[in-house]
Order: C-alpha cells, then sequence, then structure tokens
C-alpha cells in the first residue's frame, strides 16, 4: 500500500517565526511531487510541482526541496506572517494519472 | 479566468436520493478527476478521465457514476445516496502526461446525506 505522511499534522507559530513541515513518500515508482496550499473553503492552489532528485523551488517566501532516492520533500516559510495561516498539502505522483494526496499540515500562524 | 467550476456549492440530501454534481473546466485539460474529503483523510481519488469518452475507477468508486461526453465537463452523479456520502467533494483537472502537470481544483462542494 502506497501511503503518503505529512508531519506535523499541525502547527502553531509565532509572527515572523520560520518554520517547514515534511512530507514522506514511497521512493519507488516516483513522477512528481506536488505542493499545495489549502485555505478553508476554498480550492488548494499549487505552489510547487517537483520532478528531480535534487530540485530546489522558491516562491517568495516559501521554498521547498526534494528527495526522491529516500523520499521526503521539506517545505519551508520563511518569516511567517498571518496570511501564510493555511493547510498545506503535498501529493505523490505515482503513475500517468495516480496521486497520493497526504493529509496535509495545518499552519496557524499567529499575530 | 474561471478555472475549474463546481456546482453545487452545498446541498443536503436525504438518505435513497440521487443527484449530479457539476464540473466544468474551461483550460482544454485532458485529465479530469473528482476526489472526496473526509476529515483526518487525504483526497482520495473516486473517477477520473483522459478524455472525452474514457473514464475509469479510482480509489473509492462505489455509489458513484461518471461521464466524460466533452473535454469540458466531467459530472458526477449519486445514484442512491447514503451516509456515507456526506463529504466534501473537488472536482480537478490537469493536462495529462507523466511529467509533474499542476492541478488545478474546484472550490469543493460541501454535501450532507441525512
Amino acid at each position: 500500500i502506497l501511503n503518503v505522511e505529512q508531519s506535523p499534522q499541525s502547527l502553531h507559530v509565532q509572527e515572523g517565526d520560520s518554520t517547514n513541515f515534511t512530507c514522506s513518500f514511497p521512493s519507488s515508482n516516483f513522477y512528481a511531487l506536488h505542493w499545495y496550499r489549502w485555505e478553508t473553503a476554498k480550492s488548494p492552489e499549487a505552489l510547487f510541482v517537483m520532478t528531480l532528485n535534487g530540485d530546489e523551488k522558491k516562491k517568495g517566501r516559501i521554498s521547498a526541496t526534494l528527495n526522491t532516492k529516500e523520499g521526503y520533500s521539506y517545505l519551508y516559510i520563511k518569516g511567517s506572517q498571518p496570511e501564510d495561516s493555511a493547510t498545506y498539502l503535498c501529493a505523490f505522483k505515482t503513475g500517468t494519472y495516480k496521486y497520493i494526496f497526504g493529509t496535509g499540515t495545518r499552519l496557524k500562524v499567529l499575530a | 479566468n474561471a478555472g475549474v467550476t463546481q456546482t453545487p456549492k452545498f446541498q443536503v440530501l436525504k438518505t435513497g436520493q440521487s443527484m449530479t454534481l457539476q464540473c466544468a473546466q474551461d483550460m482544454n485539460h485532458e485529465y479530469m478527476s473528482w476526489y472526496r474529503q473526509d476529515p483526518g483523510m487525504g483526497l482520495r481519488l473516486i473517477h477520473y478521465s483522459v478524455g472525452a469518452g474514457i473514464t475509469d475507477q479510482g480509489e473509492v468508486p462505489n455509489g458513484y457514476n461518471v461521464s466524460r461526453s466533452t473535454t469540458e465537463d466531467f459530472p458526477l452523479r449519486l445514484l442512491s445516496a447514503a451516509p456515507s456520502q456526506t463529504s466534501v467533494y473537488f472536482c480537478a483537472s490537469s493536462y495529462a502526461g507523466p511529467d509533474g502537470n499542476t492541478i488545478y481544483f474546484g472550490e469543493g462542494s460541501w454535501l450532507t446525506v441525512v
């Protein structure tokens, strides 16, 4: 059974803190790893799509790294702001049409 | 930009009733899919389609039907609603293929079956 795990499940940080989350996935049959930002009552919004081992992507204060050999990806947020509060979701693409989603990390940034 | 549009946003059904969740995308994506989101679980794939006239089952297909008569539309039918189908449903689309194509999601449909 292919499993994608995200940790921690939830996180509270103070405004200005930097933080990071982990997405663990199987190290075989890797096609891509997606990160999404998901605000309550809205649709998940794509942050990064990563396909190569060693990939590093950055979007403003948010960045991600990928290690396909050991099966993990880290998402980093530098200088967290209240508007960063959301659930961060990863999805492991393991076939042309097959995605396995993690359960997400819920981030709350306190002002 | 409309993106992925799904309706209705909220629906309450009685057990045994049927209904259709509508999904449309205007990005000419080949791949469309339906997921359900339940507490403590990741998004689970119900059905997907890789083009007009082609559909296939996902992880949790029982109790649901789909069809894909056009590239744009991918409705999800609940045949005889059950309380276990109370969930949040997301329609999604992307370009098909083995590369890491971004998935675009609709805003979700909250369904309660009583």
